[in-house]
């Protein structure tokens, strides 16, 4: 089973309203990563945790606030977000070990429309 | 230069014909190589990752590594209607468990196979 899951599958929210992805995987992985990804363009990366630690920020802005509860739960918190912002939000996990693998299975998305 | 070049179509083929799907790179150091499709609205889903150099099978497909050239394929043979979708490659170094986590996308080549 290489499923991850997303939800909401779809979220508009306004410019001052919080609210939160979320993201769940089964898989034992130990790695979780949040990406962006705009109409026609390869997925951007934002953040990675390992085994429950952020590993990687890739200067993303603080409007978005990652939070990794256990190692099968990923969320995304959005405060303050720009029209700019919309897109796809995408979900991965992945062994993240060098016996096992590597390979970044993704989740379906949620489609984020700010207005 | 872009590390990592791919051809972003569109292709289009009649069902049934074998579709080469190509990127270059850059970077001397990426050993890990992976192929995803994408439909429309979707996350990508992972068709075909190798390691280094050679070449591996999976049903219809068929990827290929050629790191002295820098080059990487995909071959679909006996193509679908269902395998219209955009294609990705990424690739990554492989040295470090941090750079494992971060692929180097090219920008996906959208194929269309019509009936």
């Amino acid at each position: 089973d290489t499923e991850v899951t997303q939800t909401p599958k779809h979220l508009v929210m306004g410019m001052t309203n919080k609210k939160s992805l979320k993201c769940e995987q089964h898989m034992g992985h130990r790695a979780m990563y949040w990406y962006k990804q705009k109409a026609k363009k390869p997925p951007e990366l934002m953040f990675v945790y390992s085994y429950e630690k952020l590993s990687i920020n890739e200067s993303v802005p603080s409007r978005f606030s990652p939070e990794c509860p256990n190692s099968s739960l990923l969320n995304l918190h959005l405060h303050a977000l720009q029209p700019e912002d919309s897109a796809l939000y995408l979900c991965a996990s992945s062994q993240d070990s060098p016996v096992t693998g590597y390979e970044q299975y993704f989740g379906p998305g949620t489609r984020l429309t700010v207005t | 230069q872009k590390e990592v070049e791919q051809d972003p179509g569109p292709l289009s083929v009649p069902e049934g014909a074998i579709v080469s799907l190509n990127c270059t790179y850059s970077n001397s150091a990426f050993q890990y190589f992976m192929w995803y499709r994408q439909y429309s609205r979707k996350g990508p889903e992972l068709l075909m990752y190798t390691y280094s150099s050679g070449n591996k099978e999976d049903g219809r497909f068929t990827a290929q590594v050629d790191k002295s050239s820098k080059y990487i394929s995909l071959f679909i043979r006996d193509s679908q209607p269902s395998d219209s979708a955009t294609y990705l490659c990424a690739m990554s170094e492989g040295l470090t468990a941090g750079n494992n986590r971060k692929l180097i996308w090219g920008l996906g080549t959208s194929l269309a196979v019509n009936p």
